[in-house]
């Protein structure tokens, strides 16, 4: 059962320089959502999707993009990396039905030096 | 706008204390209520969940009740053990907000119980 998948788990980058965070989900989930997550802050909504072909803005989109071709992935993109970007990324997914929880992937750790 | 406080943590205490972490939301319409658990170097996972005012949800011996009079979902536990030391998260779902869905989540407390 692999539900919420996310790669890279670990990554460093040089500010200015871009990267895709990939998130890739099994369960035919229509809604898929990007978190940060920083000490004392709990989880902030940077993007979601609530099906293919459709996203919407979060809380902070600043300085992410996000695109879903796909039900199955939704990559999360930096323009240019700042130093205020390090922090843990979860990619979580949920089915349409309405009180259900999100299912999440393991994170990604970025560092921006 | 939705939001979701939470005590602060960090919370210690010995194997077999009573756990008490408290929760209470901000919310229009109707939300779901959910705890969810994080262990180390993990992601996020349900702990319990409840879907509308009285309603108790529990898991693991960890119990919620969603207390819509006072806009609040503590969680309690009666005897934590070891492997319950992670970081619990509150969170409300209003799931037809805009036509889609948002999780609101608190800060987060952590949990450190010793043997």
């Amino acid at each position: 059962n692999a539900g919420v998948t996310q790669t890279p788990k670990f990554q460093v980058l040089k500010t200015g320089q871009s990267m895709t965070l990939q998130c890739a989900q099994d369960m035919n989930h229509e809604y898929m959502s990007w978190y940060r997550q920083d000490p004392g802050m709990g989880l902030r909504l940077i993007h979601y999707s609530v099906g293919a072909g459709i996203t919407d803005q979060g809380e902070v989109p600043n300085g992410y993009n996000v695109s879903r071709s796909t039900t199955e992935d939704f990559p999360l993109r930096l323009l240019s990396a700042a130093p205020s970007q390090t922090s843990v990324y979860f990619c979580a997914s949920s089915p349409r039905q309405s009180h259900t929880e999100a299912f999440f992937g393991q994170g990604t750790r970025l560092t921006v030096v | 706008g939705n939001s979701v406080t939470q005590m602060e943590g960090p919370v210690t205490l010995s194997e077999e204390a009573f756990l008490t972490i408290n929760c209470t939301y901000t919310a229009t319409g109707y939300p779901s209520l959910f705890w969810y658990v994080q262990y180390p170097g993990e992601g996020l996972q349900l702990l319990l969940k409840a879907t509308k005012a009285d309603d108790k949800g529990s898991n693991k011996g960890f119990e919620a009740t969603y207390r819509k009079e006072t806009t609040s979902f503590h969680l309690e536990k009666g005897s934590v053990q070891v492997s319950d030391s992670a970081v619990y998260f509150c969170a409300l779902s209003d799931p037809w907000y805009t036509g889609g869905f948002k999780t609101i989540f608190g800060a987060g407390t952590r949990l450190f119980v010793k043997a």
